[in-house]
Parts: structure tokens; C-alpha cells; sequence
């Protein structure tokens, strides 16, 4: 699977929108952009995914680039419980590939 | 529906023993992953299943560590001998792979710890 790229860390006020962006400049053109997030404690959870256009759910909100090398996860309104570490990961569609995780982007909500 | 399962949800063993993780998938789910996560090499996946049949196990660390899955709703995670460098939080994961256009979304359980002193 090609590889992503994100900061180590961001900070938010709660109840303020947040944008996690994610690069992944060695996309091909079936690989999926998924994200998903690991509460502290917990194991982790899906919370998005996309292929080319953007996507909302419940959750959360994905914006992928036109040229599909970066994209951004959109939390709307933080609240503390949304403090995780938040996985931008790439899979091959069709494939039963690996779920390969980074490091991650760890995200603080300030009260 | 109960999510992933695992089991124990801890463990403390002494070095040179045996320890087995337990994991029952969501019903209907056919592919089942084994991550292990430490501090220093964050979530490293072990082992999959597609249908029963391991497909990849390059994952695996070394002899010591075994992984079945003996029928669609039970897996295992076997570490024999132990060694204190296998602390380490196991995660079990599950999805619903159809071999299709879609991609997979995995359901995580919440995971063992596993001490080894």
C-alpha cells in the first residue's frame, strides 16, 4: 500500500471545527483513503472513507484533493471525546489488503 | 450485535509461559486480523484470515507465535514461550470482505493486554 504522510500532533478548542489534513502523493488510482481513530484505551475505529469525491457521515467529514494526493478529515464541532489518535491510512480496493497504520496524527481538544 | 470480542482483556504471565489470546468475530464477518501495538512500534499487524485460511503471517514475529482459526467464529493468538519483549496491547479485527470493488472497513475488539514479567 502506498504511504501517508501527517503532522504528529494538533491541538483544537472544543466545539471549534478541526481539519486533520493527511499528503499521500504515491496514491494509485484504486486505493481508497480510509481514516479511523483510536480513543485512549480503546482499540481503534473506523470513521471514514473515500475514493475520489468528498464524503460526509456522522462522524466526520472527508475532503479529498482533485488530484487525490492529500485529503483532509473535517471534525465539525470538537468535543473533548474526539481526543484520539486519528489514522489516515491507503487500501487497495478489490484487494483484501493490510490495514497498514502510521504513526498518526494525535489530536488535543482544549476545554 | 456484541462487536469483536477478545479475550482475557488482561493478562500477567511469567516469562516461559504459555498464553492464549481468544477472539470471536462479528457473525457474518469472513476475513479476521491479529495486530499487536506497542509505544515504540505503534499497530503492527500479525496475522489475517480470509475465510478460515491464513493468508498472510509475514506479520509474525517469530516461531514462538501461533495463530488459528478453526471455524468462522472463533480465532487464536498463541505465544509459547513467552518473553517480557511480548507486553504489548493484541487486537483482534474483523470484516466482511465480498472480494468486490468496495474496500474493507475493520471492527476492532477492544483488545488484550498482555503483561510478561
Amino acid at each position: 500500500d502506498a504511504k501517508t504522510t501527517q503532522p504528529n500532533s494538533m491541538e483544537s478548542n472544543e466545539e471549534e471545527p478541526v481539519h486533520l489534513p493527511c499528503n499521500h502523493s504515491t496514491i494509485s488510482g484504486t486505493d481508497y483513503i480510509h481514516w479511523y481513530r483510536q480513543l485512549p484505551s480503546q482499540g481503534p475505529e473506523y470513521v471514514i472513507h473515500g475514493l475520489t469525491s468528498n464524503v460526509n457521515n456522522r462522524m466526520a467529514s472527508l475532503a479529498i484533493a482533485e488530484d487525490r494526493k492529500s485529503s483532509t478529515l473535517i471534525l465539525h464541532r470538537a468535543t473533548l471525546r474526539d481526543a484520539a489518535v486519528y489514522y489516515c491510512i491507503l487500501i487497495r480496493g478489490g484487494a483484501n489488503s493490510k490495514l497498514t497504520f502510521g504513526k498518526g496524527i494525535t489530536l488535543s481538544v482544549r476545554p | 450485535d456484541a462487536g469483536v470480542i477478545q479475550s482475557p482483556r488482561h493478562e500477567v504471565t511469567e516469562m516461559g509461559q504459555e498464553v492464549t489470546l481468544r477472539c470471536k468475530p462479528i457473525s457474518g464477518h469472513n476475513s479476521l486480523f491479529w495486530y499487536r501495538q506497542t509505544m515504540m512500534r505503534g499497530l503492527e499487524l500479525l496475522i489475517y484470515f480470509n475465510n478460515n485460511v491464513p493468508i498472510d503471517d509475514s506479520g509474525m514475529p517469530e516461531d514462538r507465535f501461533s495463530a488459528k482459526m478453526p471455524n468462522a467464529s472463533f480465532s487464536t493468538l498463541k505465544i509459547q514461550p513467552s518473553e517480557p519483549r511480548d507486553s504489548a496491547v493484541y487486537f483482534c479485527a474483523s470484516t466482511r470482505w465480498t472480494g468486490g470493488a468496495g474496500a474493507n472497513v475493520l471492527t476492532f475488539g477492544a483488545g488484550s493486554r498482555l503483561t510478561v514479567l
